[in-house]
């Protein structure tokens, strides 16, 4: 099985300052159709997963443009430009392209 | 609007079984990626289980042989089978679609499945 691993499993950060969350997989994620299939999810206390970036760089509908993720083959980055109180929650990395797996989560909070 | 309503948690004792249900709207979930994934107390998320359009299926290791993912066409619903439970089943269970498009992602609210004495 593909293992997601996320770094650092938390993140404190003062508000307006800049989040960085690192994701690596233990294969490559090229699919044999060329596509990387890597999302971003948030997950707010209390609430369901809502889906930030796919396919490595995308940016969901609605998401604020202070969300960008990059990245390639296995290794990958979601960047918070300037973090706000509503960013609070925990954050996961999934791989689509060999089955689907999460990476273990990093908990962004406000110093 | 897209909505996906999930039903059939609950508390079963070990070697139990459930059927979980995620009635969709807005969408067929037929021609969609589904998936279900869990998430124990305090823990990250898992996917247990996923449907693909094509009708393909897969199951995580750990739920192979116990579990079953099927969709209900007319009904446009999305199933998943649990028998022989664990107590390390124990988890809220979510139904998803993602079609890694610009389609977007849509998550049910959550399903508690506890299985104890």
């Amino acid at each position: 099985d593909v293992v997601m691993t996320q770094s650092p499993l938390s993140l404190p950060v003062t508000l307006g300052q800049p989040a960085s969350i690192s994701c690596r997989s233990s294969h490559s994620l090229v699919h044999s159709d060329g596509n990387t299939y890597l999302n971003w999810f948030q997950q707010r206390p209390g609430q369901s997963p809502r889906r930030l970036i796919y396919k490595v760089s995308n940016r969901d509908s609605g998401v604020p443009d202070r969300f960008s993720g990059s990245g390639s083959g296995a290794d990958f980055t979601l960047k918070i430009s300037r973090v706000e109180a509503e960013d609070v929650g925990v954050y996961y990395c999934m791989q689509g392209t060999h089955w689907l797996t999460f990476g273990g989560g990093t908990k962004v909070e406000i110093k | 609007e897209v909505q996906l309503v999930e039903s059939g948690g609950g508390l079963v004792q070990p070697g139990g079984s459930l059927r979980l249900s995620c009635a969709a709207s807005g969408f067929t979930v037929s021609s969609n990626y589904m998936s279900w994934v869990r998430q124990a107390p305090g823990k990250g998320l898992e996917c247990v289980s996923v449907i693909y359009s094509s009708g393909t299926t897969y199951y995580a290791d750990s739920v192979k042989g116990r579990f079953t993912i099927s969709r209900d066409n007319s009904k446009n619903t999305l199933y998943l089978q649990m028998n022989s439970l664990r107590a390390e089943d124990t988890a809220v269970y979510y139904c998803a679609r993602d079609n890694y498009d610009s389609s977007g992602s849509d998550w049910g609210q959550g399903n508690l499945v506890t299985v104890s004495p």
